[in-house]
């Protein structure tokens, strides 16, 4: 079926461990992102991509890398997980030609860092 | 001063009712904006884009935009139980193909 797919749907980890969270996108979207929500933040970005191999940082990016080979997919790792990186992850993609319009989000990844 | 602000608390309205939701922005030269809902538990969706000054309807949402006062709103008119959600309003940099959100609104539809 056609859509954006993150996994894993839930993590546990521990501190200091490299977790990866995959995002997968079937409508060839250019634009793809990384947001995180936590209670009293919203939603904050943390990587975003216009096209496969081009990616820029969003205003909480440290900690975090992304890379983008393959159009479709956009994974984002945590290099050495810390506890203030549980929270839940977003993945979303957009089409709009010129610009990002409407975001199609996944369906979250809950991350866990005890 | 952040990108987008929603400053409300929690909005109870009864069945039937009208829900107005307000978000101002900070960056003058934005110009696409977008309200979206998300239900407990779930990833956000959106319900509503504008792009000029003015109204825009769509069924019973009506989104307003007055970029002199930066500034969007969203009216929920024969609010029902289903409407109940977190709305969160997201504007688009200007110069930058990303969107920022408010911290969005949570809406108690009362039967």
């Amino acid at each position: 079926d056609a859509g954006i797919t993150q996994s894993p749907r839930y993590k546990i980890t521990e501190t200091g461990r490299q977790v990866t969270l995959m995002c997968h996108q079937t409508w060839s979207h250019s634009y793809m992102f990384w947001y995180r929500q936590d209670l009293g933040h919203g939603l904050r970005l943390i990587y975003y991509s216009a096209a496969a191999d081009i990616t820029d940082k969003g205003e909480v990016s440290d900690g975090y890398v992304v890379s983008r080979s393959k159009t479709e997919n956009f994974p984002l790792t945590l290099e050495s997980a810390t506890r203030s990186q549980t929270s839940v992850y977003f993945c979303a993609s957009s089409g709009k030609a010129g610009g990002i319009g409407e975001l199609f989000f996944g369906e979250g990844s809950r991350l866990t860092v005890l | 001063q952040k990108e987008v602000e929603q400053n409300s608390g929690p909005l109870s309205v009864p069945e039937g009712a009208i829900a107005s939701l307000n978000c101002t922005y900070s960056d003058r030269g934005s110009q696409s904006f977008f309200w979206y809902r998300q239900y407990s538990g779930k990833s956000p969706e959106l319900i509503m884009s504008i792009y000029s000054n003015g109204d825009k309807e769509d069924g019973r949402f009506t989104a307003q935009l007055n970029k002199a006062s930066q500034y969007v709103s969203l009216l929920i008119r024969d609010s029902q139980p289903s409407d109940s959600a977190t709305y969160l309003c997201a504007v688009n940099v200007y110069g930058n193909n990303r969107l920022a959100f408010g911290k969005g609104n949570q809406v108690v539809v009362i039967p």
